[in-house]
């Protein structure tokens, strides 16, 4: 496996529903994110973690609750969603540090529907 | 704070025709420059990046040239192809930060 991989690709679940997504990186970076990407809307950062720590948590509902258990491994928890967090949820890793660029690398998305 | 402002899209252009993506920006600080790619059904992925004023970042036939007088990283392919059809993210970080930026993206549609 090369870059960053994202399961399941695709995922259906009911409000009551529990869930978990799944991202894995195998480009040794010290970050990764989630995002969602919803249509007709702008990329929206959820969560980042950098060394394992979570760094940023922007706004988002407590129904989603991201892990970081070390640095090649994230998870976005999911339980009680609604049909509106229906969406692409993107994964991404990057290097970052001082006078890095911080590119970021993208798995393919875990495809979420809410019914 | 930082912000990316992209055309809106859809752009439809026929084959081998010449493409311009406008993009803008706003930063504190230096920052790095970046054009994303997603095809249908895909995650983004990184088509070419810049990293200080008049670098030229190219790739697969796209180019784009950090201009700081001017706050803009327009996106430009001399004659695009039905393959280049997909969403285009201009996007930014700033130096040693986490945090990328994006564009709302502007999906371009080549038809034969």
């Amino acid at each position: 496996e090369t870059g960053v991989t994202q399961t399941p690709r695709h995922l259906v679940m009911g409000m009551t529903n529990k869930k978990s997504l799944k991202c894995e990186q195998h480009l040794g970076h010290n970050a990764m994110y989630w995002y969602k990407q919803s249509a007709k809307k702008p990329l929206e950062l959820m969560f980042v973690y950098s060394l394992e720590e979570r760094v940023e948590n922007n706004s988002v509902p407590s129904r989603f609750s991201p892990e970081c258990p070390n640095s090649s491994h994230l998870f976005l928890h999911l339980h009680t969603l609604q049909p509106e967090d229906s969406a692409l949820y993107l994964c991404a890793s990057s290097q970052v540090g001082t006078g890095l660029t911080g590119e970021l690398f993208f798995g393919e998305g875990s495809r979420l529907t809410v019914l | 704070g930082n912000s990316v402002t992209q055309m809106e899209g859809p752009v439809t252009l026929s084959e081998e025709a010449f493409l311009t993506i406008n993009c803008t920006y706003t930063a504190t600080g230096y920052p790095s420059l970046f054009w994303y790619v997603q095809y249908p059904g895909e995650g983004l992925q990184l088509l070419l990046k810049a990293t200080k004023a008049d670098d030229k970042g190219s790739n697969k036939g796209f180019e784009a040239t950090y201009r700081k007088e001017t706050t803009s990283f327009h996106l430009e392919k001399g004659s695009v192809q039905v393959s280049d059809s997909a969403v285009y993210f201009c996007a930014l970080s700033v130096r040693g930060y986490q945090k990328v930026t994006f564009g709302t993206g502007t999906k371009l549609q080549v038809i034969p």
